[in-house]
C-alpha cells in the first residue's frame, strides 16, 4: 500500500506563482519528513526537511508547512521560477513494527513554472 | 570527489538476459541503496545496506539480488531480465542515522525488450 500520497502528480505554475505540493500519510511511526528535488537526466538531492515537533520550516523561498493532527505536510515554492522546474518528491521516515528507518516516497510531482 | 558513480549510463536487454549495475561512492557511508523509479510511482526501494557485509529486502526485491563487495560498491543484479524491470535505477548512500541526507547518483536507463 502507498504509505505516502502526494497530489497532485503535475503542476503548471506562472512565474512569481506559488507552488504548493501536498502529501498525507498513515503511519503515525513516522518523524521525519524529507522533500528530494529532481531535475531531468540527474539523482533527486534533498531540498528541505522537517521533524513533527514544529508546524512550519523556511528555507529561502522554499517552505514545508506540517499539520501532524491531519497526519499531513505540504511544500511551498513562493516566487516560483523557471530554474524551480523539476519533480517534487515528499518522503517519510520513522521507526516502528512495519518501518525499519528507510525512506518511503510518494509518487512525485513535475512542477513546471512558466516565464 | 565523484560523490555516487553508477555503470552503465543507459542499458538495453532482452528478456531473460542477465546483467549487473554496479554503484560506488567515494562519501565514505556506511549505508547504501538501490531504488528503481517508475511513472507515477515515487522511488520504490529494491535493497538497501546499512553496513557493509549486511544486505536486506526493501519494497520490491522480486527478481534481483544485491551485493555489498566491500564499503564502496554496492551492485544489483538482474538474473532473468522482464519486461517489468524496465525502468530507471538509483543508487544512494547515507551515513548514520536515518534522518540523515540521502545522496542519490545520476541513474541507469534500463529497457527490457
Amino acid at each position: 500500500q502507498q504509505q505516502v500520497k502526494q497530489s497532485p502528480q503535475s503542476l503548471i505554475v506562472q512565474k512569481g506563482g506559488i507552488s504548493i505540493i501536498n502529501c498525507a500519510y498513515e503511519n503515525t511511526a513516522f518523524d521525519y519528513f524529507p522533500w528530494y528535488q529532481q531535475f531531468p537526466g540527474k539523482g533527486p538531492a534533498l531540498l528541505i526537511a522537517i521533524r513533527p515537533d514544529v508546524s512550519e520550516k523556511k528555507e529561502g523561498r522554499f517552505t514545508i508547512s506540517f499539520n501532524k493532527s491531519a497526519k499531513q505536510f505540504s511544500l511551498h515554492i513562493m516566487d516560483s521560477q523557471p530554474g524551480d522546474s523539476a519533480t517534487y518528491f515528499c518522503a517519510a521516515v520513522g521507526y516502528g513494527s512495519s518501518n525499519t528507518g528507510k525512506l518511503i516516497f510518494g509518487q512525485g510531482t513535475t512542477l513546471q513554472v512558466k516565464p | 570527489n565523484a560523490g555516487v558513480t553508477q555503470t552503465p549510463k543507459f542499458q538495453v536487454l532482452k528478456t531473460g538476459q542477465s546483467m549487473t549495475l554496479q554503484c560506488a561512492q567515494d562519501m565514505n557511508h556506511n549505508s547504501m541503496y538501490w531504488y528503481r523509479q517508475d511513472p507515477g510511482m515515487g522511488l520504490r526501494l529494491i535493497y538497501y545496506s546499512a553496513s557493509e557485509g549486511t544486505t536486506d529486502k526493501g519494497e520490491v526485491p522480486n527478481g534481483y539480488n544485491v551485493s555489498r563487495l566491500n564499503k564502496r560498491e554496492f551492485s544489483l543484479r538482474l538474473e532473468s531480465a522482464a519486461p517489468s524491470q524496465t525502468s530507471v535505477y538509483f543508487c544512494a548512500t547515507k551515513q548514520g542515522s536515518s534522518y540523515n541526507e540521502q545522496f542519490f547518483g545520476p541513474g541507469t536507463r534500463l529497457t527490457v525488450l
